[in-house]
């Protein structure tokens, strides 16, 4: 299957301080990436649907203005938690599609901790 | 929007018996349906997907069958292997925007 890569695989960050999640699809070109957000022992919930060059459609109740996504090349697109809290610790993950396929393959995964 | 439901939450079987997980989606329009296997501390990886034009798909020890009609599709894990312990969710997606969403997951442990 397609690889996709995430950076950092883990961050701890201070309360009100900003982290930049990477996500990278290494072997094909992805026109579309979702970012998903996943409690313990809880199913994926996606947060926004990014495509390349254009602005990132957010799920309902999740803030634009807090978790900030780019998409700037058919192989990353980046989310950014801005003024990151406590409760926004969280494994973040993100997957990707080519065009012309409905298959989308995950990253690994980011475990963000806010203190 | 699409609702997923996936049973059972926990699955306990003997080593070299088969597993099987269920779900039911509610939008009849959605027509793609993969299964992911989510060890702990990773991302999930795609194992299977079916399409609505398709009723069953084997892939060696896994299969999922799909009933459009009832709107429910099933994971078949047959000589299940200690490796196959994990978390599997399933999903479903209408090619339009191509939008996951999720069962609740179904944590699968294989007793040797």
């Amino acid at each position: 299957g397609a690889v996709v890569s995430q950076h950092p695989s883990r961050v701890i960050c201070k309360s009100g301080t900003s982290v930049k999640i990477e996500c990278r699809s290494l072997d094909f070109q992805a026109t579309t990436m979702f970012w998903y957000r996943q409690f313990p022992k809880q199913s994926l919930m996606l947060m926004a649907t990014s495509n390349e060059g254009s602005k990132a459609t957010y799920e309902q109740g999740v803030e634009k203005d807090k978790f900030l996504i780019n998409h700037a090349s058919l192989t990353l697109s980046t989310l950014t938690v801005t003024s990151a809290h406590p409760e926004d610790s969280s494994f973040y993950i993100c997957s990707a599609k080519g065009g012309g396929t409905d298959t989308q393959y995950f990253g690994p995964g980011t475990r963000l901790t806010v203190l | 929007g699409e609702n997923v439901e996936q049973h059972p939450s926990t699955l306990s079987v003997q080593e070299g018996d088969s597993a099987v997980i269920k779900c039911t989606y509610s939008d009849s329009a959605s027509n793609y349906f993969p299964w992911y296997k989510q060890e702990l501390g990773k991302g999930p990886q795609l194992i299977i997907d079916i399409r609505s034009n398709v009723g069953e798909k084997k892939d060696q020890r896994i299969a999922v069958t799909l009933n459009k009609t009832a709107k429910h599709f099933s994971l078949h894990i047959t000589e299940t292997q200690p490796e196959d312990s994990a978390v599997y969710f399933c999903a479903a997606s209408f090619s339009n925007d191509y939008k996951l969403s999720f069962g609740a997951g179904t944590t699968v442990t294989v007793r040797a």
